[in-house]
């Protein structure tokens, strides 16, 4: 089955614990990217990957960094969590062909205390 | 600087067609339109896009306008299922990031 999958689902931590969210997906997808959503802001992207070891901002980067070393997965790593980088966030993937659909994660909620 | 204009919430019978609208009169020649919906805070999951043309899916149909400053997404026979937050998302081809606006809140009703 075609999917995208994160882990933990569910993650409670204090500030400053680095700590790394895993996103993998088995559809041989170039392009990953990382969401995050909150209240009244709605999905804002964090990062991308157009393919392995190419990496780039998104809209609200600030606090996180990723790593694509291998073209199925495209791990989100909080090296210094603080209480405002509680969310949800979501992975998704995609094909490089223009017009190709995204798919999604389940999410990970996080909590930083 | 929104590309879309949706109406924040509406309601449906069971049943009976969705037809959720979106306006996008900024849309340019070789932008695409797009509907995803989250339901409840699950992962976004796409349902449907176009260019010009009508669409049909075993989800949904897109309609759009001929000048295309608009479009409309038709649940045919809307279930308790379909509840969710439904997003119009217009990019171009060979633009990966998806700018999701608030949506519209579809209440499917018993």
């Amino acid at each position: 089955e075609a999917q995208v999958t994160q882990n933990p689902r569910y993650l409670i931590t204090v500030t400053g614990k680095k700590l790394t969210v895993t996103c993998s997906q088995n559809m041989n997808h170039e392009y990953m990217s990382w969401y995050r959503q909150d209240p009244g802001l709605g999905l804002r992207q964090i990062y991308y990957s157009m393919n392995v070891e190419v990496t780039d901002k998104g809209d609200v980067p600030e606090g996180y960094k990723v790593s694509r070393k291998e073209k199925r997965n495209f791990p989100l790593i909080l090296e210094s969590p603080s209480p405002n980088q509680t969310s949800l966030y979501f992975c998704a993937s995609t094909t490089l062909s223009s017009t190709d659909t995204q798919y999604f994660g389940p999410g990970t909620r996080l909590t930083v205390l | 600087d929104a590309k879309t204009t949706q109406p924040p919430s509406m309601d449906c019978a069971e049943g009976r067609a969705a037809n959720l609208p979106c306006n996008h009169s900024t849309i340019s020649g070789n932008e695409y339109v797009y509907w995803y919906r989250q339901i409840h805070s699950q992962g976004p999951q796409y349902i449907i896009h176009g260019l010009k043309n009508n669409e049909t899916n075993e989800m949904a149909s897109l309609i759009i306008t001929e000048d295309r400053k608009s479009s409309t997404l038709i649940l045919p026979h809307a279930t308790l299922r379909d509840t969710a937050v439904y997003y119009c998302i217009v990019t171009g081809a060979g633009s990966y990031q998806l700018t999701f606006g608030k949506g519209t809140k579809l209440s499917v009703i018993p």
